[in-house]
């Protein structure tokens, strides 16, 4: 079966820009998750929507990060004016039901800012 | 500031070595997962935790959680080139919240 995919697998883009990072979960799973990973971290979590919403976004940094769910399927992370400081691999996961359900992790996408 | 220390961040071993990894907090945490991650790859779950004191085997691996469910330790046995990788521990906060450790990064030498 699928697991979860991301695209584009590689993002390399100017300082100043805006991109968008997109995630499709396991069939089904109502919850998804991003994180973000740094070189030599671990992942830090950004966002949980469950469903539709967004059920926790107290993660994401500031507010040129933003990310929607609109059908409870796809999620689309959404950076605006990047930053250097953004470079990283942008994980997604989803669960069956978020609620301590196994997260199952995308392979990411890194994000290079120049 | 980190929530969940590991320890070390890096060890290279030779095979057939045994070898511990450390996950401290001073935080409790409804339970703690031990991940797997190969490069390019997403994290892979190896196993979950919930209970003080709980133990768990899984072949070579053995995963223990501190009786106060704020620190874990993962032990392997008889090391192999195939166990080599990075190793993340991370706390759940609440319900869906994972709060990751910064990773250890371990080489097998054969």
């Amino acid at each position: 079966g699928a697991g979860v995919s991301q695209t584009p697998s590689n993002k390399v883009t100017e300082k100043g820009k805006y991109v968008e990072l997109r995630c499709d979960p396991i069939s089904g799973h109502t919850a998804l998750y991003w994180y973000r990973q740094s070189l030599g971290q671990g992942p830090e979590f950004l966002i949980y929507f469950q469903g539709t919403g967004a059920a926790d976004d107290s993660g994401l940094p500031n507010d040129r990060f933003f990310a929607v769910r609109p059908e409870g399927s796809v999620s689309t992370l959404k950076i605006q004016r990047t930053e250097r400081g953004d470079s990283a691999v942008y994980l997604c996961a989803s669960s069956s039901r978020g609620r301590g359900d196994t997260q199952y992790f995308g392979p990411g996408t890194r994000l290079t800012v120049l | 500031t980190q929530l969940l220390e590991q320890s070390p961040q890096f060890l290279s071993i030779q095979e057939g070595e045994n070898l511990t990894v450390y996950c401290n907090s001073s935080s409790v945490f409804s339970s703690l997962q031990w991940y797997r991650q190969e490069p390019g790859e997403g994290p892979v779950l190896l196993v979950t935790v919930v209970t003080g004191g709980e133990v768990k085997k899984l072949k070579r691996l053995t995963f223990q959680f501190g009786d106060a469910r704020k620190d874990s330790s993962l032990h392997i046995t008889a090391a192999q080139p195939g166990d080599t990788g990075l190793y993340l521990c991370a706390g759940a906060l609440g319900a869906q919240k994972l709060v990751f450790g910064q990773g250890t990064r371990l080489t097998i030498n054969p």
